[in-house]
């Protein structure tokens, strides 16, 4: 079945870049795209941006300058680098697998929180 | 952006009842609106996508309708576990956004 978990560390500090990886299985990378979506504490979902199954990328213009989407299809992982981190990036993320941009399957989530 | 305006903020309602949840689009998305619904531990689940198509697997007392900048998810006769947050998304353009979320609760 499709399944997609996220995985990354939950505390970075002020100024740092988030590495975070979204494992796929039960689709494969090279027929699918993989977004990414963020949810501050308390707040509601944010798109943030989406790698297609061709491996084009499109992002959210709000984080477009600090964001890189980018995938490894023989291990079935996508990975999402956002720099600049500040404490306003803290919440949860997610990432989900698109159909023509709304979400059929998600991960549950990782949380980061970012404090110094 | 197209910003997406979900009322009402918080819904009390008890199991048996049908309950609405609207979604304004600050434009015109045609039909393109998905319907999702959020519960603490679980994985987002889509309900709807193109404002009234049921995703595979969701229970037919989920309903949407709408098109252009007007929404409604409806479900009718509540089960226990259909209580927790709703969100709607447009998905005809980019940036994707989100609606602000709907909070079911028990009465």
């Amino acid at each position: 079945q499709v399944q997609l978990e996220e995985s990354g560390p939950g505390l970075m500090q002020p100024s740092e870049t988030l590495s975070l990886t979204c494992t796929v299985s039960g689709f494969s990378l090279t027929s699918n795209g993989v977004g990414w979506v963020r949810q501050p504490l308390g707040k509601g979902l944010v798109w943030m941006g989406t790698i297609w199954a061709g491996g084009s990328t499109n992002y959210n213009s709000a984080v477009q300058s600090r964001l890189s989407i980018s995938r490894d299809t023989s291990k079935s992982q996508v990975f999402l680098k956002m720099n600049s981190l500040q404490p306003e990036d803290t919440g949860t993320y997610y990432c989900a697998r698109p159909r023509r941009g709304y979400f059929d399957y998600w991960g549950q989530g990782v949380m980061v929180t970012v404090s110094s | 952006d197209v910003q997406m305006t979900q009322s009402p903020y918080n819904l009390a309602a008890s199991p048996g009842e049908s309950v609405s949840i609207n979604c304004k689009a600050s434009k015109s998305i045609s039909k393109y609106l998905a319907w999702y619904q959020q519960k603490p531990g679980k994985a987002n689940k889509l309900l709807i996508y193109d404002g009234s198509t049921l995703q595979s697997g969701i229970p037919s007392r989920f309903s949407g309708s709408g098109s252009g900048t007007d929404f409604t998810l409806t479900i009718r006769s509540l089960e226990p576990e259909d209580f927790g947050l709703y969100y709607c998304q447009q998905h005809n353009e980019y940036p994707f956004t989100f609606g602000s979320g709907t909070k079911l609760e028990i009465k």
